[in-house]
């Protein structure tokens, strides 16, 4: 059975640092993109970036572009999304998802809630 | 890189069809068939619902369809059921100076009366 499961939620203040992790199962990990998707309160989905772990290409939203850190370490089938600097803005739920060619997304990760406070 | 244009709600009776639409451009919609849409239900996470313009995966009713014409997409929902109640989502692969991309559309609230 695919699973993403994904670290838990975070409670930071802004400046800090942190790092979420979505560790795959069930599948061939280096075969597959994965993918970081936030949704903001109340708000609708945004693709962030993604990452295919079997060479680590990486590619970036425009929007997402030198805000975050996407990652991967293949020995132990797991994708990391992270923060040098927190902002209040940053506060959203954080979705992992799995990827063939890099879309669609065909299973996803349950969510992590990053709660940034000011 | 903007999002895709999507009604921010529909409604329907159970037993109706209703269609969603999600519009782009040529260097989205318009140029790729990787059109996918997702359902979201309350404090869940997004399910895939249709992929490349109209194929479904494995264990999705066939009263989900999807289609494509020009740089507009639809998912059509035939038989309304309560529980298809939710947030629906279309996204599609974009092509920027920053390289092919994804983008979702804003999200369309679907009501069952």
């Amino acid at each position: 059975e695919v699973q993403l499961v994904q670290s838990g939620a975070e409670v930071k203040k802004a400046g800090e640092s942190l790092k979420i992790s979505c560790k795959g199962s069930g599948y061939s990990f280096t075969t597959y993109w994965i993918g970081w998707v936030r949704q903001m309160p109340g708000k609708g989905l945004e693709w962030m970036g993604i990452i295919y772990p079997g060479d680590s290409d990486t590619r970036y939203s425009p929007s997402f572009q030198g805000q975050v850190t996407i990652s991967a370490d293949k020995s132990i089938s797991t994708a990391y999304l992270q923060w040098s600097s927190l902002k209040a803005s940053d506060t959203a739920m954080y979705y992992c998802a799995r990827s063939y060619g890099g879309n669609p997304f065909d299973y996803w990760g349950q969510g992590t809630l990053v709660t940034v406070s000011s | 890189q903007s999002a895709l244009t999507q009604p921010a709600s529909v409604s329907g009776s159970p037993g109706q069809s209703i269609t969603i639409s999600c519009t782009g451009t040529s260097s989205d919609v318009g140029g790729y068939n990787y059109v996918s849409w997702y359902q979201q239900h309350p404090d869940k996470a997004p399910k895939l619902m249709i992929y490349e313009v109209s194929n479904r995966p494995s264990g999705v009713p066939d009263r989900f369809s999807g289609s494509k014409s020009g740089n507009t997409a639809s998912l059509t929902i035939s038989g309304l059921q309560a529980e298809d109640e939710a947030d629906y989502y279309c996204s599609s692969y974009s092509y920027t100076t920053s390289g092919t991309l994804v983008v979702f559309g804003g999200g369309t609230k679907l009501t069952v009366l």
